[in-house]
């Protein structure tokens, strides 16, 4: 089945302790983003990667890292996470820069 | 940037239609979407349009594109309970790197 996974689903966490949150899908997609949903706001892109090797910021990237060292994974990593990191994450995929975007299950993160 | 706009609520009676309605800011928006997000879940693509349309039927759904004013609706036929979610609108930015998420629209329907 075609699809975009998250791990973890759910995540408490404390001010400061890195994490990552990764992501992985199996459609041979170039185009893989992060996005946060927070309440009153909708979603907005943190970083998305266009290929292999080729990451760049979006709208909030601010306190956010990724790589994308093969084409299926595209983890978010969290060095020092912190309470305004509080969200829910989506990481979406496609195949090229005009097909359709296909999201993840979200992955809910409570910073302490 | 590119802005979406969207009503934060709707609400309808069980059998009615629904419409919710989205207004952008890039003229040169080329891929407009639907999305439907159930309570705790994530995110269902419901329908898209490119803008080469004017209208896009999907049984129960219709998307109508006026391009002329930058207004998107969907248009849902005789509403359910189940469809009680929030619906984003969304456009594909220029460079073609980002969907542009309007704030969502709350969907209630009663029976």
């Amino acid at each position: 089945e075609a699809q975009v996974t998250q791990n973890p689903r759910y995540l408490i966490t404390v001010t400061g302790k890195k994490l990552t949150v990764t992501c992985s899908q199996n459609m041979n997609h170039e185009y893989m983003s992060w996005y946060r949903q927070d309440p009153g706001l909708g979603l907005r892109q943190i970083y998305y990667s266009m290929n292999v090797e080729v990451t760049d910021k979006g709208d909030v990237p601010e306190g956010y890292k990724v790589s994308r060292k093969e084409k299926r994974n595209f983890p978010l990593i969290l060095e020092s996470p912190s309470p305004n990191q509080t969200s829910l994450y989506f990481c979406a995929s496609r195949q090229g820069a005009r097909e359709t975007q296909y999201f993840g299950p979200g992955t809910r993160l409570l910073v302490l | 940037g590119e802005d979406v706009e969207q009503s934060l609520f709707l609400s309808v009676r069980e059998g009615d239609s629904s419409v919710i309605n989205c207004t952008y800011t890039d003229s040169s928006s080329t891929y407009l979407y639907w999305y439907k997000q159930e309570p705790g879940a994530g995110l269902q693509l419901l329908t898209y349009i490119f803008s080469n349309m004017d209208m896009k039927q999907d049984q129960r759904l219709t998307v109508l594109l006026n391009k002329k004013d930058k207004h998107l609706s969907l248009r849902i036929a005789d509403t359910q309970t189940g469809d009680s979610a929030i619906y984003f609108c969304a456009v594909l930015n220029q460079a073609g790197t980002a969907l542009i998420f309007g704030k969502g629209t709350t969907l209630s329907v009663s029976s």
